[in-house]
Formats: structure tokens, C-alpha cells, sequence
């Protein structure tokens, strides 16, 4: 079973500042993991995804995300925030192996002019 | 440019109607989805398909209605048994096990 925790419902940030955004997940096999950007009244968009490959994963938009296997986690990272990037961000783990998709609850971030 | 077209986006109704949500996609893609946003609660999944003409339930089906006659559509209707309609509904495809979703921009329904 897969379970995926984003610690955090509301993060703020200023502009110019680093984004970091916390996903943790849990699988009993290997895990693909996505984060999603969704704008008001939009529908979600991939941000970027990790599938075994590269731990490291770069993105749309300047983010990134580092696959830590002794950690569980998943964060997602921009060195440098942009009023633009305001929006709800939602981290989601499924597997190649069942139908199984579970979404974190979703961080919204808020960008500080 | 393949996509997902989800329409109307705004939708309004009064309490007892049933409604269908429409969702297509050029995406040819096997999966299909439903998925209700609340505020604060993240996504819900109502139903999906992974194949034509076969459906399973999600967390939330009751009160809901698919199917998929085509690879293309996979409409959703809310019926009167629905006790709180009021939502944003997402809908969504895929290519399967662990390939990424692609989403609609989302019908929001009022039902008042």
C-alpha cells in the first residue's frame, strides 16, 4: 500500500526566495512519484515526475525534486520564487504494478511581493 | 493538439435534477478518471476506467454514474441521490499504471 503525506497546507514565501515544498511517501515497492501544479479554477498540470531513473528531477518553471530513498521523501524546490508560481502544488505516488493513484492533500503556496 | 476537453465549465442546477458531466480526450489513452475537489480536502477519486465498457469505483461513487462506450468519453452523471453536489469535478486519462495523469480544466457545479 502507498500513503503520501505533504507536511505544510499553506507555505509562504518571498519573492526571490528559495521554494521548498515537503512530500514524504510510503510504498512497499518501488515508488513513481509526481508533483502537479494547480492555478485557481484550472485543472492540475504536471510539474514533473520520478520513475527510477535520475534521483534528481528537474522540471517546468525551475523546479526540481530529489528522490531520497533513506528518507522517504520527495521535496520539491525552486532557488527562486516568482509571483507566477502562486498556486496549490499536490505531490501524488502511485507504482507501475496497480491501478493505485494517492494524492497528498495539497500545499498552497503563497509568494510575498 | 491531443488534450482533455471537459464542458461545460460552470454548471448550474437545481436540487432533485440529475446532471452530466461531459470529459473527452484525443489522448488515446486506455485510463480515465473522476476526481471531486473541496476546498481543503484535496482530491476525492468518484470513479475510473481502465478499458472500454469497464469502470470501478473509487472512494466516493455514491450518488454517481459512468460509462464508456468509447475510448474517448468517459462522462459522469450526479444524480438527486447525491446529497452534497456542490464541487469541482476533474476529470482525467492516462496511459495506464504509473504513467502520469493528464486533467480537464474542471466543470464547477452548483446545485442549489
Amino acid at each position: 500500500a502507498q500513503s503520501v503525506t505533504q507536511l505544510g497546507s499553506h507555505v509562504s514565501v518571498s519573492e526571490g526566495a528559495l521554494v521548498l515544498l515537503r512530500c514524504n511517501y510510503s510504498s512497499s515497492v518501488p515508488p513513481y512519484l509526481f508533483w502537479y501544479v494547480q492555478y485557481p479554477n484550472q485543472g492540475l498540470q504536471l510539474l514533473l515526475k520520478y520513475t527510477s531513473a535520475a534521483t534528481l528531477v528537474k522540471g517546468i518553471n525551475g523546479f526540481e525534486a530529489e528522490f531520497k530513498k533513506s528518507e522517504t521523501s520527495f521535496h520539491l524546490t525552486k532557488p527562486s520564487a516568482h509571483m507566477s508560481d502562486a498556486a496549490e502544488y499536490f505531490c501524488v505516488v502511485t507504482t507501475n504494478r496497480d491501478d493505485k493513484i494517492i494524492f497528498g492533500k495539497g500545499t498552497r503556496l503563497h509568494i510575498l511581493p | 493538439d491531443g488534450g482533455i476537453t471537459q464542458s461545460p465549465k460552470y454548471l448550474f442546477r437545481k436540487e432533485g435534477q440529475n446532471v452530466t458531466l461531459s470529459c473527452e480526450q484525443n489522448l488515446n489513452h486506455d485510463a480515465m478518471y473522476w476526481y471531486r475537489q473541496d476546498p481543503g480536502q484535496g482530491l476525492r477519486l468518484i470513479y475510473y476506467s481502465q478499458i472500454v465498457n469497464d469502470f470501478q469505483k473509487g472512494d466516493i461513487a455514491e450518488g454517481y454514474s459512468v460509462s464508456r462506450e468509447k475510448k474517448e468519453s468517459f462522462p459522469l452523471t450526479v444524480t438527486s441521490a447525491q446529497k452534497n453536489p456542490t464541487a469541482f469535478y476533474l476529470c482525467a486519462s492516462s496511459l495506464g499504471f504509473g504513467s502520469p495523469l493528464h486533467f480537464g480544466n474542471g466543470t464547477r457545479l452548483t446545485v442549489t
